[in-house]
């Protein structure tokens, strides 16, 4: 079964930016996986933020930037906002089943 | 809008079963995919499964294939997701999310459904 890793931490300040990544198992990540990335509050559902490796939502803030780096997929919070401070996880399709990676916890300080 | 809502919160006993439910609106409920997703306690998200509710199609994940059954009420427009033989680590908020994007992306989420599994 594929493992999907995330690192578990990232601080960041306000106004910084910071690139979370998402690595398979199976070897690398690329557009056929088709990662999406997903914000979640506490006490909230996970909001769909960027899907397809680098589309957006009409909701999604033109800071969350999404992009394949070094065989992983990557979300970049660019000019980081203090209401960004959420759980991230990704997500994407090994050829038979969606996969969640274990999520990056991003404090904003 | 589009809104996807589940049912409320459930308390269950080792070895009973579960069924949550997901009312949607805002769409045609069989124009596109359902899919489910539980998040144990403090614990990440775990994909299940989905449903075509259109044909009435599934698929699971292995580890739930034999315990889970996903059906639905297009006259409602609501899914639903039964899991049977429930123990202590079943215990998780249940989501149902809508598939989209050419079934590349999981849009709009319910609000979650907490089912608790205990003695």
């Amino acid at each position: 079964q594929t493992v999907v890793t995330q690192e578990p931490s990232l601080t960041v300040s306000p106004g910084g930016t910071v690139t979370l990544t998402c690595a398979s198992s199976t070897g690398a990540v690329t557009s056929g996986y088709y990662p999406n990335w997903f914000q979640q509050k506490l006490g909230q559902a996970p909001r769909a933020l960027i899907y397809g490796t680098s589309k957006k939502h009409s909701w999604t803030p033109a800071r969350f930037s999404g992009s394949l780096l070094g065989g992983k997929a990557a979300l970049t919070l660019s000019g980081v906002q203090p209401e960004d401070e959420a759980e991230y996880y990704c997500l994407v399709y090994d050829g038979s089943a969606w996969v969640f990676g274990g999520g990056t916890k991003v404090t904003v300080l | 809008q589009v809104q996807l809502v589940q049912s409320g919160a459930e308390v269950k006993k080792p070895g009973a079963s579960m069924k949550v439910s997901c009312h949607v609106s805002g769409y045609t409920f069989t124009n596109y995919f359902i899919q489910w997703v539980r998040q144990a306690p403090g614990q990440g998200l775990e994909w299940m499964g989905w449903m075509n509710p259109d044909s009435g199609d599934t698929h699971s994940v292995q580890k739930f294939q034999g315990r889970v059954t996903m059906t639905r009420d297009t006259s409602s427009s609501t899914a639903y997701m039964e899991l049977t033989g429930l123990k202590s680590d079943d215990t998780a908020v249940y989501y149902c999310a809508r598939g989209n994007c050419n079934g590349d992306c999981f849009d709009f989420w319910g609000q979650g459904a907490l089912v608790t599994v205990s003695s």
